[in-house]
């Protein structure tokens, strides 16, 4: 079994700082996707990095993938209310079929 | 959005019935999943599939049997329901499997086992 393993679990933070979640596993995996979940909601895609080192950008949030492709992580900077919820790294299993989430990171930004 | 919708979104049940959730979409997507959320363990893969009555097993499959014999509908049984499969329980659609395309969620079913 391919297990993602997130840290921290649980971040609390005021508004304006930055933060960093971790997700690794000792498995190689061909892509990882970071999601990001509201209550009551399914998690949505925020990105997919594919390349090991490949880092991306998307505003505020900054995505990087391993150089051997076994972790991956996600920046933020200058966190704001709207980035509270829970943040899941996903990647391909076994055979490249199923689509394996991490243990999960959830946010708190308080103003 | 995703054309995805999970029913029912909330159930309650007594130990010991069986119990089937359903997800039902309409982007003709090849995959097909179901997961669970508890707290703590992000999401688990209970079953997947791949296309129609082609399935395979989970992380956590115990307990749990699926079927899908239309492109449209996965369904997600517990034969015989216990306490510990109380949980939030999301299907997922993808035109491809693993992680280089996007899976989309349903909302989720909120299920009670008493």
């Amino acid at each position: 079994t391919q297990l993602l393993e997130q840290s921290p679990q649980f971040l609390s933070i005021q508004e304006g700082e930055n933060l960093t979640v971790y997700c690794n596993s000792s498995s190689v995996f061909s892509s990882l996707q970071w999601y990001r979940q509201e209550p009551g909601e399914g998690p949505v895609l925020l990105v997919t990095v594919v390349t090991g080192g490949e880092v991306k950008k998307l505003k505020r949030l900054t995505f990087q993938f391993g150089d051997a492709r076994k972790d991956s992580s996600l920046h933020i900077t200058a966190a704001q209310t709207g980035d509270t919820g829970l943040y899941l790294c996903a990647g391909a299993g076994t055979g490249f079929q199923k689509l394996v989430f991490g243990t999960g990171t959830r946010l708190l930004v308080s103003p | 959005d995703a054309g995805i919708t999970q029913s029912p979104r909330h159930k309650v049940t007594e130990t010991g019935t069986p119990v089937t959730l359903r997800c039902h979409q309409t982007e003709n997507h090849r995959y097909m999943y179901w997961y669970r959320q508890d707290p703590g363990h992000g999401l688990r893969l209970i079953h997947y599939s791949y296309g129609v009555k082609d399935t395979d097993k989970g992380e956590v499959s115990d307990g749990y049997s699926v079927s899908r014999s239309k492109t449209e509908d996965f369904l997600l049984t517990l034969e015989s329901a216990t306490s510990s499969q109380t949980s939030v329980y999301f299907c997922a659609i993808s035109p491809t499997g693993g992680g280089n395309t996007e899976a989309f969620f349903g909302q989720g079913t909120r299920l009670t086992v008493v």
